[in-house]
């Protein structure tokens, strides 16, 4: 069955530190893989997304993320965090005809210390 | 602003009331979900449409039926509420083909008490 996993429920970087937030999946074939960012009661904006070819793709508000296959991961990554990056982040892969269901990870939630 | 406009924004219901909530999309996408958001479980999908007329079940369907009577509306109704459905419900859309990103509404927090 596929599956989504963020091992780290919540992480603290101080302001103007690097970042990498990881994720897991587990889908037998190619995966769509996206992360969302979600503030505080608001709904999830997309950051980014791979479908094929070039396994770091680049998203906004200066994210990355690289595609690694042989570690069926997906990190999301920033070298210098702002404060207004404190939110929680959410990790989803694609799945089914035309990648119609989409699941999510259960979220990290991100602080950014001063 | 076109995009994914979720109502009510908040409710509370009595256990064993009933509720609609309606989700509209104004971009014309042709796929809409429903999903929960529960502390600490990330966005689980209730239902999803692939199209007008059509409805699938998602992760956790049970309590909740969906239409998409017109392309820009997915209801969600909730025939008999229960606490256990207490969450944030989100609405999303996207188009068939080319970008698979969605875009999400505001959400709705329903209390069942």
């Amino acid at each position: 069955a596929q599956s989504v996993t963020q091992p780290d429920i919540h992480i603290t970087v101080s302001e103007g530190a690097s970042l990498e937030l990881r994720c897991n999946y587990s889908y037998g074939a190619t995966p769509y893989l996206f992360w969302y960012v979600q503030s505080p009661g608001q709904g999830l904006q997309l950051l980014l997304k791979y479908f094929s070819g070039d396994t770091l793709v680049q998203g906004i508000k200066g994210f990355e993320a690289e595609f690694k296959r042989s570690q069926s991961s997906f990190n999301l990554r920033k070298p210098s965090v702002h404060w207004s990056d404190a939110a929680e982040y959410f990790c989803a892969v694609a799945f089914g005809s035309s990648a119609s269901k989409i699941i999510f990870g259960s979220g990290t939630r991100l602080s950014i210390r001063p | 602003n076109a995009g994914v406009t979720q109502t009510p924004k908040f409710r509370v219901l009595k256990t064993g009331q009933s509720m609609t909530l309606l989700c509209a999309q104004d971009m014309n996408h042709e796929y809409m979900y429903w999903y929960r958001q529960d502390p600490g479980m990330g966005l689980r999908l209730i239902h999803y449409s692939v199209g007008e007329g059509t409805t699938a079940k998602g992760e956790v369907p049970d309590g909740y039926n969906v239409s998409r009577l017109k392309k820009q509306n997915f209801l969600l109704g909730l025939e008999s509420a229960a606490p256990s459905q207490t969450s944030v419900y989100f609405c999303a859309s996207r188009t068939q083909t080319g970008n698979y990103g969605y875009t999400f509404g505001s959400g709705t927090r329903l209390t069942v008490v």
